[in-house]
């Protein structure tokens, strides 16, 4: 168990709908990760939240949007939702902001599928 | 932008045999951090080995070592005495210790064992 949580573990929604994926860090970690990894794929950066702070922007879409709250959970929102978005969404955390070689902890995902 | 690449998509390897998964990076900076993580089925995301730019020496946990070329940005995990429960997806990362830490991954490898 990484103490990383995600929820929910499945999601399942129509094209143009919007969701919510939620994302606990663990104790002690200030900075929060998100990752896509599309089937078969490599993961892919998509944002990087330090304390409550947006850190790091990657291949991140404009329907897309997180944020970290005062409680360090984080949260990342898919809005008019295209077929392509169908995928694993990983949430990692780590102690460090920069300059570390503290790993990422990551969660167990949210399976997303858009129907 | 630093690149990950991992030139195998898959990997045989016998029971108790070894296997060596290669990768490549390419970045201009001095000071950074290499990682291999394995995804089994489950989907998870589980921390393997982790090398410090710095150091000379090759990391080392228990069954999985690297050789660790820093020249020629090279960064390859060798599998020894492989077993069942080794067969995932292994992906190589990089993080850069200067400009925040996330992760960039490879395409990843997956490597089957036969008993």
């Amino acid at each position: 168990d990484s103490g990383v949580t995600q929820t929910p573990k499945h999601l399942i929604t129509a094209t143009g709908q919007r969701v919510t994926l939620r994302c606990s860090p663990r104790s002690g970690d200030l900075s929060v990760y998100w990752y896509q990894q599309s089937l078969d794929q490599g993961l892919q950066f998509l944002i990087q939240y330090y304390n409550g702070e947006e850190r790091a922007k990657g291949n991140i879409l404009e329907r897309f949007s997180a944020q970290q709250f005062p409680d360090l959970h984080s949260e990342l929102n898919l809005s008019s939702l295209e077929l392509g978005d169908s995928a694993l969404y990983f949430c990692a955390s780590s102690v460090a902001r920069q300059g570390a070689n503290s790993p990422l902890h990551f969660g167990n995902g949210t399976r997303l599928t858009v129907t | 932008a630093q690149t990950v690449t991992q030139s195998q998509p898959e990997m045989s390897v016998q029971e108790a045999e070894t296997v060596t998964l290669s990768c490549t990076y390419d970045t201009s900076e001095s000071d950074y951090y290499l990682f291999w993580y394995k995804q089994p089925p489950s989907r998870q995301m589980i921390l393997v080995i982790r090398q410090e730019a710095y150091k000379q020496q090759n990391a080392t946990e228990n069954r999985f070592s690297v050789n660790f070329q820093k020249a020629a940005k090279s960064f390859s995990l060798k599998i020894s005495d492989s077993q069942l429960g080794d067969a995932a997806m292994y992906f190589c990362a990089y993080r850069s210790g200067a400009a925040g830490n996330k992760l960039t991954f490879g395409g990843g490898t997956r490597v089957l064992v036969k008993p």
